[in-house]
């Protein structure tokens, strides 16, 4: 079946700092990849997704690849803000009717 | 676009009553939405996935006569948690897949607690 690991947290940075979260899959067929986040409170929000090999997904300055060489999807951003204080969860769909799977969630805490 | 909004936002009951949780896409047709339940600093858990005009597909260990399901319009899937319990309090969150689609956009949750 599919599956999705992600780098456990919590992961604490300085502000500008960069930002690195690992994430590998495992599936049948060619699954959509899409990393959400989840502010404290609150339900999860798209943060952006790739749909095919090579694609780079990108949004709020984070950029995630779609890597099916290596089965990965990391995500990054260059200089991090407080405000990007949050749980990121990597996930994917596969073809039976749009199910996610997602991975534990990695939890980060910036600090100014 | 894509916004997805879930009613009430908290909730507080007495043992043995029954609660109905509402999921609306505000600004666009569904024609399947999905329960999800999050324990605390978990990641979420897949309980059901709600197809418009049919029944409900729950995932193996859910009772589906404990938490009903309805679907009954492109933009309204509700989840009852029947005759509630302690253990059921939990973070209850829905999502929506625009028909066409494969993304799914995420209400922003609601937090069930049973006394």
């Amino acid at each position: 079946g599919n599956s999705v690991t992600q780098m456990e947290g919590p992961v604490t940075l300085s502000e500008e700092a960069f930002l690195t979260i690992n994430c590998t899959y495992t599936a049948t067929g060619y699954p959509s990849l899409f990393w959400y986040v989840q502010y404290p409170g609150e339900g999860l929000q798209l943060l952006l997704k790739a749909t095919k090999a090579d694609d780079k997904g990108s949004n709020k300055g984070f950029e995630a690849t779609y890597r099916k060489e290596t089965t990965s999807f990391h995500l990054e951003k260059g200089s991090v803000q407080v405000s990007d204080s949050a749980v990121y969860f990597c996930a994917l769909s596969g073809a039976a009717g749009n199910k996610l799977t997602f991975g534990g969630g990695t939890r980060v805490l910036v600090k100014p | 676009g894509a916004v997805v909004s879930q009613h009430p936002s908290r909730v507080i009951c007495k043992s043995g009553t029954s609660v109905k949780i509402e999921c609306r896409s505000l600004d666009f047709q569904a024609t399947t939405m999905f329960w999800y339940r999050q324990f605390p600093k978990k990641s979420l858990m897949l309980m059901a996935t709600s197809n418009e005009g049919s029944k409900a597909t729950y995932e193996q260990g859910v009772e589906k006569d404990k938490f009903l399901i309805n679907h009954a319009s492109l933009t309204l899937s509700t989840l009852t948690v029947t005759s509630a319990h302690p253990e059921d309090s939990s973070f209850y969150i829905c999502s929506a897949v625009p028909s066409g689609t494969d993304t799914q956009y995420f209400g922003p949750g609601t937090r069930l607690t049973v006394l």
